[in-house]
């Protein structure tokens, strides 16, 4: 069993939906859990980051963490074409090493 | 703020050369970098983790001697990949820690390496 599993879709949805994306875990000593964003051929973007249980939300994307479940998701309102990438999950113990999710590919359609 | 760039961008070059990948923070101190690889629609591999001023921590199943990381300066991470082969082809990457913000990992663009 992998320490992080994000389905890797591709997840096809209309502009201006919801997009929503998870991640499981394994490992309770995980503590930081981050978000980011690919585009083809281009690095990671860091798109939200946190730490705590809970709703976190910047602009469009809101992020949730449940410890209790070890499950995170992200939710993109409005989606545009632009959001279309490779979304990744990363989460981390303490320490800096950073465990990826397999990445989910999003695909908004105009 | 948080800008990290890598040079080249894309690089080809023969079997059985070397190649240097540079990774620079621009705008913040970084004493910790990180490699990574990616082969295509798949997600990044931790290759090493660069402390500045010290040896480099490698993954399991990363050549050391192969893949040689240099972290000279709080801005300046290289790794050369030596004696590339076809195998070697592939996108690396690089991030970097901000000092300070410890959990806050910032990449690079990625360099594409082809070894023909």
């Amino acid at each position: 069993q992998k320490e992080v599993e994000q389905d890797p879709g591709p997840l096809s949805v209309p502009e201006g939906a919801i997009v929503s994306l998870n991640c499981t875990y394994s490992n309770s000593a995980f503590q930081y859990f981050m978000w980011y964003r690919q585009y083809s051929r281009k690095g990671p973007e860091l798109l939200m980051y946190t730490y705590s249980s809970g709703n976190k939300e910047d602009g469009r994307f809101t992020a949730q963490v449940d410890k209790s479940s070890k499950y995170i998701s992200l939710f993109i309102r409005d989606s545009q074409p632009s959001d279309s990438a490779t979304y990744l999950c990363a989460i981390k113990a303490a320490g800096n090493k950073l465990t990826f999710g397999g990445g989910t590919r999003v695909l908004v359609k105009p | 703020g948080a800008v990290v760039s890598q040079h080249p961008s894309w690089v080809i070059c023969k079997s059985g050369t070397s190649v240097k990948i540079e990774c620079r923070s621009l705008d913040f101190q970084a004493t910790t970098m990180f490699w990574y690889r990616q082969f295509p629609k798949q997600s990044l591999m931790l290759m090493a983790t660069s402390n500045e001023g010290s040896k480099a921590t490698y993954e399991q199943g990363v050549e050391k001697d192969k893949f040689l990381i240099n972290h000279a300066s709080l801005t300046l991470s290289t790794l050369t990949v030596t004696s590339a082969h076809p195998e070697d082809s592939s996108f690396y990457i690089c991030s970097a820690n901000r000092d300070g913000s410890y959990n806050e990992q910032f990449f690079g663009p990625g360099t594409r390496l082809t070894v023909l």
